[in-house]
């Protein structure tokens, strides 16, 4: 069964880095061909794909955000991370990890996280 | 603002269908069959319920259906239950190598 939990600090300052941790159980990133996403949704609105990654580090990113954020993987860990760089207020939001989208998960996010609420505040 | 277009909200009575409609254009769910539908129940994690615009999953009920025409996809639901209602979102692959969601839209089960 696999499983995605994503761990990081809930409040952080303005301006500074946001970073994320998404240990993935069940299923060997190294040895499998799926890639991984970070998705957002601030509070009662929609979700936004911030971008995926995938065994080698290839990733592709949001254009929105592609300059501001970095998409890694550490296959002896079986993580991916996220970082997101000099955030805003705008960046609030519940953070998901996720697999896909991809060939092998029929091109879609089709495994979640439970998310993590991260508060950009003084 | 949302790339993807759903309505806001959807409502029906217990053993109805309702449809939910997610319009793109020609660079994404118009040209791709990559589109996909997830449900998510208020406080939880978004759940994929249907991918390549017409799957579902295993354990997802043949009552979620999914299909295309043109640059609109939609998401049936038949038979209406009560632990249907929460949020949808649609998502798309576009021409620029990256996946976009629909704004959302709320069901409701009267």
């Amino acid at each position: 069964q696999v499983q995605l939990q994503e761990s990081g600090p809930g409040l952080v300052k303005p301006s500074q880095t946001l970073s994320l941790t998404c240990p993935v159980s069940g299923v060997s990133i190294r040895s499998e061909t799926y890639y991984w996403s970070w998705i957002r949704q601030p509070a009662g609105k929609g979700l936004e794909w911030i971008g995926r990654v995938y065994n080698t580090g290839y990733t592709n990113y949001n254009p929105s955000l592609m300059s501001r954020v970095t998409i890694s993987v550490d296959t002896s860990t079986n993580q991916l991370s996220l970082s997101l760089y000099s955030v805003t207020a705008a960046d609030t939001a519940i953070y998901y990890c996720a697999r896909g989208p991809g060939r092998d998960s029929g091109e879609a996010f089709d495994i979640w996280g439970q998310g993590t609420t991260v508060t950009i505040s003084p | 603002q949302s790339a993807l277009t759903q309505p806001p909200s959807v409502s029906g009575s217990p053993g109805q269908s309702v449809t939910i409609s997610c319009t793109g254009s020609s660079s994404d769910v118009g040209y791709y069959n990559r589109v996909s539908w997830y449900q998510q129940p208020p406080g939880t994690a978004p759940k994929l319920i249907i991918y390549e615009v017409s799957n579902r999953p295993s354990g997802v009920p043949d009552r979620f259906s999914g299909s295309k025409s043109g640059n609109t996809a939609s998401l049936t639901i038949s038979g209406l239950q009560a632990e249907d209602e929460a949020d949808y979102y649609c998502s798309s692959f576009t021409s620029s190598v990256t996946w976009e969601f629909g704004g959302g839209t709320k069901l409701t089960v009267l």
